[in-house]
């Protein structure tokens, strides 16, 4: 069974400061990791995915994410975080990325808070 | 990127009715569509998995006959909610799978009240 974890469920960093919004995972064979956000009563919006390659993963507004597979992490991270990036923050792991089974396990999302 | 439509975005009805939510995938076919349900300051709960022209697969806990899921084509999933009670009232999110990648797209959500 695949498994996702949040640690925090709320980060608080100052405008212009480096964030970085934690998670972990668990799962059987290859795991294909996502980042997705949530602004209040929205859906998700796609920041950046692993699948293969390069452990350092670029996605949209400036976030990136490393993985880590020795210590099954898959840390979001911006170098300056700003007042708009504050949102709900969704981590989610598949095990069967483009397959017929490929569903997505959200972890419990981390609150992200930026004061200016 | 894809565009997956969801509506009504929101919606207030009264306990015992039924409600339909439609998901619609806007420039790509879905084979298959996936059913969320988010409670307040909570994570995104799998509830059913829906492929174009089968049954659904609901996961463990999911009541099929409350929840009923239909895939009629490669471009819309609806989800209807029958009998509705206040505990059914919550933000219901539907993704699709393109058929061509096997990416997810969401949608908006579809915020759900039962009074």
């Amino acid at each position: 069974a695949q498994s996702v974890a949040q640690p925090e469920d709320q980060v608080n960093v100052a405008e212009g400061n480096p964030l970085t919004v934690k998670c972990t995972y668990s799962v059987s064979g290859n795991p294909y990791l996502f980042w997705y956000v949530q602004y209040p009563n929205r859906g998700l919006q796609f920041l950046l995915k692993y699948i293969t390659g390069d452990n350092l993963v670029k996605g949209s507004y400036g976030f990136e994410a490393e993985f880590n597979k020795s210590q099954t992490s898959f840390h979001l991270k911006k170098p300056s975080a700003l007042v708009s990036d504050s949102a709900l923050y969704f981590c989610a792991v598949s095990s069967n990325y483009g397959g017929a089974t490929n569903k997505l396990i959200f972890g419990t999302g981390t609150l992200l808070a930026v004061q200016p | 990127g894809a565009v997956v439509s969801q509506h009504p975005s929101r919606v207030i009805c009264k306990s015992g009715t039924s409600v339909k939510i439609e998901c619609r995938s806007l420039d790509f076919q879905a084979t298959t569509m996936f059913w969320y349900r988010q409670f307040p300051k909570q994570s995104l709960m799998l509830m059913a998995t829906s492929n174009e022209g089968s049954k659904a697969t609901y996961e463990q806990g999911v009541e099929k006959d409350k929840f009923l899921i239909n895939h009629a084509s490669l471009t819309l999933s609806t989800l209807t909610v029958t009998s509705a009670h206040p505990e059914d009232s919550s933000f219901y999110i539907c993704s699709g799978r393109a058929s061509n990648t096997g990416e997810l797209f969401f949608g908006e959500g579809s915020r759900l009240t039962v009074l």
